[in-house]
């Protein structure tokens, strides 16, 4: 069971798009979302991450949006590129549970 | 920059057999994970530790142990590898905190025959 809940599974933008995925989660004890970037044959590594105490965290072509009362957070990649192509990861405290991930392309 | 060895990158062994997974970090992390990742379900927590001698149970920790006997190493030990537990196994650090990244290794691909 998914503490975490992630979508969509796979997602394709067109280079110079918008990337958005979203995620929801249920346990209000959780009070630090990170995201994390992981490409094929090397572990997640920390993308960006926010507290709940802001709606929002930016860094660069990366933004965290958070509503507390909807329990729902999303990943939002401007203007994104090829080498963003890697599968995301959203995640919660307070033992870190990870979604299921989604599969992002970034067509030339 | 943290640095999260884990032993094997690939690993083959037979159903039945007692495999042993090693991870050493060498960042003097409190927090250490094991996950395993499957497709389409994401990275399930196996097991974790805060500290030595220390362990707590994830999710799924069925089929599973776990040996933390020095702070910079975790280890995860199936005790009798079924074909079930063919995966991908990734083992991860973290500092003290609520609010602290993990840090990942590249993770170890096993498959049990």
């Amino acid at each position: 069971q998914q503490q975490v809940k992630q979508s969509p599974q796979s997602l394709i933008v067109q280079k110079g798009g918008i990337s958005i995925i979203n995620c929801a989660y249920e346990n209000t004890a959780f009070d630090y979302f990170p995201w994390y970037q992981q490409f094929p044959g090397k572990g997640p590594a920390l993308l960006i991450a926010i507290r709940p105490d802001v709606s929002e965290k930016k860094e660069g072509r990366f933004t965290i949006s958070f509503n507390k009362s909807a329990k729902q957070f999303s990943l939002h990649i401007m203007d994104s590129q090829p080498g963003d192509s890697a599968t995301y990861f959203c995640a919660a405290s307070t033992d870190m549970r990870f979604g299921a991930g989604t599969r992002l392309t970034v067509k030339p | 920059d943290v640095k999260v060895t884990q032993s094997s990158r690939y690993l083959v062994k037979r159903t039945g057999e007692k495999v042993f997974l090693e991870c050493v970090q060498d960042m003097d992390h409190e927090n250490m994970f094991w996950y395993r990742q499957d497709p389409g379900l994401g990275l399930r927590l196996i097991y974790f530790s805060y500290d030595v001698k220390m362990k707590e149970k994830g999710d799924i920790p069925e089929g599973y142990s776990v040996s933390r006997e020095k702070k910079e190493r975790f280890s995860l030990i199936l005790e009798s590898a079924s074909t079930n537990q063919t995966s991908m196994y990734l083992c991860a650090s973290g500092a003290q905190g609520r609010d602290q990244p993990q840090h990942f290794g590249d993770g170890t691909r096993l498959s049990i025959l």
